[in-house]
């Protein structure tokens, strides 16, 4: 149980391009999703958190409007990258969860390559 | 101090012994602590929970937890190359960072058992 799909795996396009990733809890309802950021032979950086039908909250330093976060339903959260450049090159992991306290199921992860 | 700390290592083992992971987390009202493990270039992947004082086993892998240090550990026993990866400690975040409770993760320590 406990199975998150991230879809994407992996996309490599052009400066100035936008870019959708998706994120899919498959047997289980997430009233949470996380969104993560992972540079080469860094740890983890929590991006934004999103409740199904609320607005997402962002981390400090995190543009909301670069980075769209879309939680329409229990099982689907979307993320955006808008205008997208070389810099936003990175490894972008979801997670999510069903209530506090209960541990965080992440997905495959995306492979953003910006040329 | 950090939220959670974690030794980077690198940490080496031999094949069959035992490998050590330590982590200390600074909030003292945490309930909840995650093991993740994380191969390169993948995402992490959740291998232990552990919420009460004492020792947890799930097959070769041990949690331990002592609230009143502020330390869980996991041990790896009869330790396999196929258990060669970074080893993520995550806490959930106090209450004063809301209702959602983002986990802080650990920056990880990098294991590798030689054949």
């Amino acid at each position: 149980g406990a199975v998150v799909s991230q879809h994407p795996s992996r996309v490599i396009c052009k400066s100035g391009t936008s870019v959708k990733i998706e994120c899919r809890s498959l047997d289980f309802q997430a009233t949470t999703m996380f969104w993560y950021r992972q540079f080469p032979k860094q740890s983890l950086m929590l991006m934004a958190t999103s409740n199904e039908g609320s607005k997402a909250t962002y981390e400090q330093g995190v543009e909301k409007d670069k980075f769209l976060i879309n939680h329409a339903s229990l099982t689907l959260s979307t993320l955006t990258v808008t205008s997208a450049h070389p810099e936003d090159s990175s490894f972008y992991i979801c997670s999510a969860r069903t209530d506090q306290g209960q541990p965080q199921h992440f997905g495959d992860g995306t492979r953003l390559s910006i040329l | 101090q950090k939220e959670v700390e974690q030794n980077s290592g690198p940490l080496s083992v031999p094949e069959g012994a035992i490998a050590s992971l330590n982590c200390t987390y600074s909030d003292r009202v945490s309930q909840s602590f995650f093991w993740y493990r994380q191969y390169s270039g993948k995402s992490p992947e959740l291998i232990m929970s552990i919420y009460s004082n004492g020792d947890k086993e799930d097959g070769r892998f041990t949690a331990q937890l002592n609230k009143a240090s502020q330390y869980v550990s996991l041990l790896i026993r009869d330790s396999q190359p196929s258990d060669s990866a970074t080893y993520l400690c995550a806490v959930p975040r106090g209450i004063s960072s809301g209702s959602a409770r983002q986990l802080t993760f650990g920056s990880g320590t990098q294991l590798t058992v030689l054949p």
